[in-house]
């Protein structure tokens, strides 16, 4: 089954403890991105990539860093969380070209307290 | 600069009834224009999409929606709203390859 898999799915931290949420495709995408979801913003870019070692900043970068070492796999990493980093996050992943489809993970919901 | 905006945060329909969700974007070049539904505590799923040709789309649920380029608007549709409809509903238009611009999404909500 084509999947976008996430974890972990649901994430209370505190501030400044660095966490990683991973992210995984087995569709052999090369595009890989992370959005954010917050109520009344929908969705906004965090990062990108167009294929391995390829990454590129989003509308909303800051806070994040991310790495593609291999094709399957786009992690997000928050070296220090803080509270206003709260929010639903989505990896997605799609074949390249503008009109191909993006398929989404089921999302991750972080907490900074 | 590419933009969506998705008039309506929230719309309320009766079942049985018409469901007009309403999409404009703005776009320098021919746009790829998407509708992707949201159903509570789950991802994004693609209802439909417009690229090149035929402007009425059909997607599935029975949902479709009409690339009117002398409107810029993407309106989706459904003739008659289902109670499993309620949702939220995202309108995304792609310019480049890296870039999908969502709107700001209207939370569709059906009584019986």
């Amino acid at each position: 089954e084509a999947q976008v898999t996430q974890n972990p799915r649901y994430l209370i931290t505190v501030t400044g403890k660095k966490l990683t949420v991973t992210c995984s495709q087995n569709m052999n995408h090369e595009y890989m991105s992370w959005y954010r979801q917050d109520p009344g913003l929908g969705l906004r870019q965090i990062y990108y990539s167009m294929n391995v070692e390829v990454t590129d900043k989003g509308d909303v970068p800051e806070g994040y860093k991310v790495s593609r070492k291999e094709k399957r796999n786009f992690p997000l990493i928050l070296e220090s969380p803080s509270p206003n980093q709260t929010s639903l996050y989505f990896c997605a992943s799609k074949r390249g070209g503008s009109g191909n489809t993006i398929y989404f993970g089921e999302g991750s919901w972080l907490t900074v307290v | 600069a590419q933009s969506v905006t998705q008039l309506g945060s929230h719309v309320s329909v009766s079942e049985g009834a018409l469901v007009l969700l309403r999409c404009n974007y703005s776009s320098s070049v021919p746009p790829y224009l998407f509708w992707y539904v949201q159903y509570p505590n789950q991802g994004l799923q693609l209802l439909l999409k417009y690229t090149t040709g035929a402007t009425l789309v059909k997607g599935i649920n029975g949902f479709e929606a009409e690339f009117k380029k002398s409107e810029t608007s993407f309106h989706l549709t459904k003739p008659s709203a289902h109670m499993s409809d309620a949702a939220e509903y995202f309108c995304a238009v792609a310019v480049t390859t890296d870039k999908l611009i969502f709107g700001t999404g209207t939370r569709l909500q059906v009584f019986p």
